[in-house]
Formats: structure tokens, sequence, C-alpha cells
């Protein structure tokens, strides 16, 4: 079966340093991934997304990389900002099925 | 532009009662899609109404329903609470059917307590 999980459930990161949360997946099948920011008391957010046949897509500050080899995914942060606390978590999706959502990683900035 | 609101923030139920839970999409959104989050199990998909009728519908038992009215607000009931649907149930809010994730905007959630 499918499984999205996270190498580390905690990372803490000095302000201004770089910051690279991973996720494994088990489906080679999974065709597109989504990573999502959810800080405290608020819903997830959509930050950046990636189809299979992409290596590498860059935003403002996140790059997301995928390794299809390995079934790995992960999110780059550019100089963390105290405001890029919360926990980040992806999400895959095969085909027309729906996504399917890692428990994700909290993130602490360190000012 | 509001966002999507979600009524009440918190409830408290004990088992067997049953609970529903309000969602008001963004203006203009049609498409409503609910979730329940956990700690251990992460964020899992419920079902996703569209015009008043259910598209898409997760992996859950038929204890857990929703409807969706003419003016887009959305509401999920749950019968017969289990101690292991203490959870946070989010509701997220697109403009059309199966349309791109970056366009699906989520609301704060309701923490659901069953004791």
């Amino acid at each position: 079966g499918e499984s999205v999980g996270l190498h580390l459930p905690t990372l803490s990161v000095q302000e201004g340093d770089n910051s690279i949360i991973n996720c494994a997946y088990s489906n080679s099948a999974s065709d597109y991934f989504i990573w999502y920011k959810q800080e405290s008391g608020k819903g997830p957010q959509f930050i950046i997304d990636i189809r299979s046949n992409m290596d590498k897509r860059q935003g403002q500050r996140v790059t997301v990389l995928l390794n299809k080899t390995v079934k790995h995914l992960s999110l780059q942060i550019a100089a963390t900002q105290p405001g890029d606390s919360a926990v980040y978590f992806c999400a895959e999706k095969t085909g027309a099925n729906n996504l399917f959502f890692g428990t994700g990683t909290r993130l602490t900035v360190i000012p | 532009k509001a966002g999507v609101t979600q009524t009440p923030r918190y409830l408290i139920k004990t088992r067997g009662q049953q609970v529903t839970l309000s969602c008001s999409p963004i203006s203009g959104h049609r498409s409503v899609s609910w979730y329940q989050q956990t700690p251990g199990q992460g964020l899992q998909f419920l079902f996703e109404y569209f015009s008043e009728t259910q598209r898409n519908k997760g992996n859950f038992p038929g204890r857990f329903s929703g409807r969706q009215f003419s003016n887009s607000r959305s509401e999920m009931n749950v019968s017969t609470l289990e101690l292991g649907d203490s959870a946070l149930y989010l509701c997220a809010s697109s403009p059309s059917l199966a349309g791109s994730y970056n366009e699906q905007f989520f609301g704060p959630g309701t923490r659901l307590t069953v004791l």
C-alpha cells in the first residue's frame, strides 16, 4: 500500500539558514506531489507542487526536488525566517485517485 | 475577500452522540471538501461536494456524511461518535470541481473532542 512519511518529525534551524524537509513515498506510480505548510491554529496552505515528469521546481524561496529512483521528495526553504515556523507535510497523488498525505515535520526557526 | 470559515471552532461531545459541523466557502467557490486530521494518520480526505452533490468520497464509514446547500455552504455530520473520531476537521473550498490544488483554500478547522 501507499505510505507517505517524513524522515524527521522535528527540525530546528537558525534564522537565515536554509532548511531541508524530506518526505519518502512508496508508490512508484504517484505522479503528482504537493508540499503544504500548516501554522498553528490554521488550515494547511499550498506551497508548491511538482509532477513526476520534473526533478526540480522552484518558487519564491522554496525549491522542491523529486528523486523518483529512491522515491524521495524534499522541500528546501532558503534563508529561513521566523514566519516559516510551522508543520510541513507532503502529499502524493496517483492518477485520478485522491491525495494521500504525510503526517508532517515541525520546523522551528531559532531567532 | 473573506476566507473559508468553519463553525464551531471547538466542540466537545460524548460517545454515541452526533455532531454537525459547518463550513462557509470563499465567495464564488462552488466546491467544498472535508478532511479529517489526526496526529497519527495525518490529513485524510472525507468527501467533496459540488453543486449540492457529493462528487468524491474517501474511505470513511457511513457514520460520516455531508451535504451542500445552494449557496455552496456545506455541513458534515458524524453520527454515533467514537473516541477515535476526535480530530481536527478541515474544510477546503475551490472555485470548481477537480481544479488546481493551488486554488484550494482551507479553513481553520473544527477541533472535535469525543469523551
